[in-house]
């Protein structure tokens, strides 16, 4: 089955302590892209990548980061967390960045909490 | 600045009624997504909207796009429950190879007997 998946799906940690959260495709997608969702802001852009080795930020970069060494995974880092990084955090995927009609396809999520 | 509007943000609606949710975008765009979001769940692709004038249709939702006024809608007809979630509209602004796609904040709609 084509999908995007994402470990772990919740997750409860405390400030400071470093984590990842992975997300990997299965449908050779080029574009790769985190997003997280909060209360009445929609979900807002991390970090995306356009192939392999190439990532730049999106519109909240800050405390986070994120490696692209192969072409199914895109895992997002916090190197320590704080609590308002507390999220529901999207991974996403598509075929080609720009390819016109081709929506993204979404993980399941993670629900981050840091306390 | 590359800004997407839903409204209204939060929709009550009786069974059997007919409602419109609006997506307005702040500049060039001629790609248009919905998405709709079940609670507790991730994002499924509804529509694609590609060009002025297009309109899909799906049951009881159906979505159009005005790339002239920079907007688009999603229509629903006759709601039934089913039709509760959280709809998403995302707009791909040019140049379009250059990962510029935005979401709206969301239209949570609860139909309700």
């Amino acid at each position: 089955e084509a999908q995007v998946t994402q470990n772990p799906r919740y997750l409860i940690t405390v400030t400071g302590k470093k984590l990842t959260v992975t997300c990997s495709q299965n449908m050779n997608h080029e574009y790769m892209s985190w997003y997280r969702q909060d209360p009445g802001l929609g979900l807002r852009q991390i970090y995306y990548s356009m192939n392999v080795e190439v990532t730049d930020k999106g519109d909240v970069p800050e405390g986070y980061k994120v490696s692209r060494k192969e072409k199914r995974n895109f895992p997002l880092i916090l190197e320590s967390p704080s609590p308002n990084q507390t999220s529901l955090y999207f991974c996403a995927s598509s075929l080609h960045p720009g390819l016109a009609g081709v929506p993204m396809v979404f993980g399941p999520g993670t629900r981050l909490t840091v306390l | 600045e590359l800004k997407v509007e839903q409204n209204p943000l939060f929709l009550s609606m009786q069974e059997g009624k007919n409602y419109t949710i609006y997506c307005n975008y702040s500049t060039t765009s001629d790609r248009l997504y919905w998405y709709r979001q079940d609670p507790g769940k991730s994002l499924e692709s509804l529509f694609v909207l590609l060009s002025n004038g297009a309109v899909k249709q799906e049951g009881r939702l159906m979505a159009s796009l005005d790339t002239k006024a920079r907007l688009s809608t999603l229509h629903i007809t006759a709601a039934v429950h089913d039709l509760s979630a959280t709809y998403f509209c995302a707009v791909e602004f040019h140049p379009y190879n250059n990962n510029d796609m935005r979401f709206g904040a969301g239209t949570r709609l609860t139909v309700k007997p």
